[in-house]
């Protein structure tokens, strides 16, 4: 069974700090993607990765970078937190023929 | 601009009864839809798809309906159980594919009183 492991359940953070939401996936899927899920705007996506070291941004990519060194690993960095990026981030993993497999999220408060 | 649009952001249905959720696109490059269902604290999980090459799907007690004319998808839960009670979402690829780029809905609040 696919499992996708969100390093953190919850995080508080300071406005202006840097942060790191770190995404593992244990069955070497190609594709990994972030996500933020918002009250009344469903979830959005920030940033996927089709291979190690590509990226593409989703449609949401302002304020976030991301990061993926190692196929199992998509880390998503705030560079510069701010209040209105507090949400719930999730991490999802996909391969050819299996729709995306998702993390249980990370629910991040920027005060 | 929303892309994919649930409009209603709850339902409430009786144990037993039928559970009809519903999803309008408006991106005509859409040709793969997805349902995915929502627990608390839990992370969506892929519940049934459909291609744009279809226009019905079925997997046990869901059924996912297509009309490609009218940008409108619908997913039936027949029965609907207290279990079924969750956050729905519908996601659109324009890739023809489930595992690429998605684009979600808002989510709908299914309530299923026993």
């Amino acid at each position: 069974d696919v499992k996708v492991t969100q390093s953190s359940r919850y995080l508080v953070k300071r406005t202006g700090e840097k942060v790191f939401l770190e995404c593992v996936q244990d069955m070497d899927h190609e594709n990994m993607f972030w996500y933020r899920q918002d009250p009344g705007l469903g979830l959005r996506l920030i940033y996927f990765s089709y291979d190690v070291k590509m990226k593409e941004k989703g449609d949401i990519p302002e304020g976030y970078s991301v990061s993926r060194e190692k196929k199992e690993r998509f880390s998503l960095i705030l560079e510069s937190a701010s209040t209105n990026q507090t949400s719930m981030y999730l991490c999802a993993s996909s391969s050819t023929h299996q729709p995306q497999h998702f993390g249980d999220g990370t629910r991040l408060s920027i005060l | 601009d929303q892309q994919v649009k649930q409009n209603s952001p709850s339902l409430s249905v009786q144990e037993g009864r039928i559970s009809i959720l519903n999803c309008d696109y408006t991106n005509s490059m859409f040709d793969y839809f997805l349902w995915y269902k929502k627990y608390p604290a839990e992370g969506p999980t892929f519940l049934i798809s459909i291609s744009s090459i279809k226009d019905k799907n079925e997997d046990g007690r869901f059924t996912v309906f297509l009309n490609k004319s009218a940008k409108h998808l619908s997913l039936h839960i027949v029965p609907s159980q207290p279990g079924d009670s969750a956050v729905y979402f519908c996601a659109a690829s324009a890739g023809g594919t489930s595992y690429g780029k998605l684009t979600f809905g808002q989510g709908t609040i299914l309530t299923v009183h026993p």
